[in-house]
Formats: C-alpha cells, structure tokens, sequence
C-alpha cells in the first residue's frame, strides 16, 4: 500500500496570501495525483488531477506540481472561501490511498 | 448536471448487516466505474471499495474485504454497498463517486450518507 504524507497538518495564512502544501508519496506514483478540497460539512470538491491539471470550475489561483513522490499545491492568493481541509489521492494502483489531510485556516 | 445521490444510513448493532444505495444521474452511469469512500468522524478520506463500468471487476479496501460487496444495476443507474458483519470501527460518513476506468480520481461525489454502528 502506499502511503500518502502531507505537511503541515496545519497552516494559518492571511487572506490574500500565499499557501503551499505538500504531499509525499511512500512510493513513485508518476503523476497519479489529486487534490480535493473539503469545507466543514461539505462534500469534498475535485481541484487538481493529473498531478497539475484544473478540475472543471477550479480557479487559476490553484495551481499544483509534481512527479514521482513528491508534490505541491499552490493557492496563490488566498481567499475566504479557500480556508478548508485539503487532501491528496494517489491513484497509481490499488489501494487508492489518501493523505491525511492540510487545514488551511485564517490567521 | 451529474448528481450521485446516496439512501440507506442509520444506525446498527455491531455484527449486524446494511446495505447502502447510491442513484446516479445526469451521466451514462453505465459507462464510469464507481466508488464509495468515507469518512469516520473528525478523521480523514479512506476510500472503500470500487467496481468498474460493466461490473467485471471489483477492488476493496483490506479494512472491508471479506465483508463488503460492491454491485450495481446499470437498469436502475445504482451502485450499491452491501455491508455486513459491521464493526464499531465502520462508523463514517459514506460517500458514492464517481471515477473512470482503472484507478483514478473521483470527480464527482454525493453528498454522503451517516453510517452508525453501536450497541
């Protein structure tokens, strides 16, 4: 199984900055990766795939590189709505995994 | 628009059996592969099991293989869950969503349904 790593578990930033969150993978997934967004209460929201590809919908301010075994996701400038919890998914074989989450909140 | 809409929650003692629905629409279901995901409380995604478009293969998590079995009825555009022999530890939120061929992303998800197991 791989596992998915992500840091920091907690990130305070001030709107209208920038954030960067990381996601190591235990193993080479290439670019098997996603993103997805989760606000309390919410569904969780498809942002990144493909390792740096925009889902439908999504913001040029998220952005997200990578291969291999380690990867970012980048919210250039942070705005009310984005402070949530962000997870990354491998899907190079089975299991699909996930990390264990970023929160991102206001500082 | 695409819509997953998942039914069949609620509570249930420890050892006992349920089984969750997942009706799709506004997509050709019978061409995606599906997926349930879930959520304990306070935690972290784990993703749970997924069946591909024509139902020809199956993947589990090791925490429900032998005791979840995903199935679909592409005349109904449904994707089931059947869950027995539930642990305290299957307590989540369980969601349905949608995927591709092979391993891959979820791009869309429903809105999730509350699974409860306790005594």
């Amino acid at each position: 199984e791989i596992v998915m790593t992500q840091s920091p578990a907690t990130l305070s930033v001030s709107p209208g900055e920038r954030a960067t969150l990381s996601c190591r993978a235990s193993q080479s997934i290439s670019s098997n990766l996603a993103w997805y967004q989760q606000k309390p209460g919410q569904t969780p929201r498809l942002l990144i795939y493909d390792a740096s590809t925009r889902a439908t919908g999504i913001p040029a301010r998220f952005s997200g590189s990578g291969s291999e075994t380690e990867f970012t996701l980048i919210i250039s400038s942070l705005q009310s709505e984005d402070f949530a919890v962000y997870y990354c998914q491998h899907y190079n074989n089975w299991p699909l995994t996930f990390g264990g989450g970023t929160t991102v909140e206001i500082k | 628009q695409v819509q997953l809409v998942e039914s069949g929650g609620g509570v249930v003692q420890p050892g006992r059996s349920l089984r969750l629905s997942c009706a799709g629409s506004g997509f050709p279901f019978n061409s995606y592969g599906m997926h349930w995901v879930r959520q304990a409380p306070g935690k972290g995604l784990e993703w749970v099991a997924m069946i591909w478009y024509d139902g020809s293969n199956k993947y589990y998590a090791d925490s429900v293989k032998g005791r979840f079995t995903i199935s679909r009825d592409d005349s109904k555009n449904t994707l089931y869950l059947q869950m027995n022999t539930l642990r305290v530890e299957d307590t989540a939120v369980y969601y349905c969503a949608r995927g591709s061929y092979g391993p891959t992303y979820f791009d869309y998800w429903g809105q999730g349904i509350q699974v409860t197991v306790s005594s």
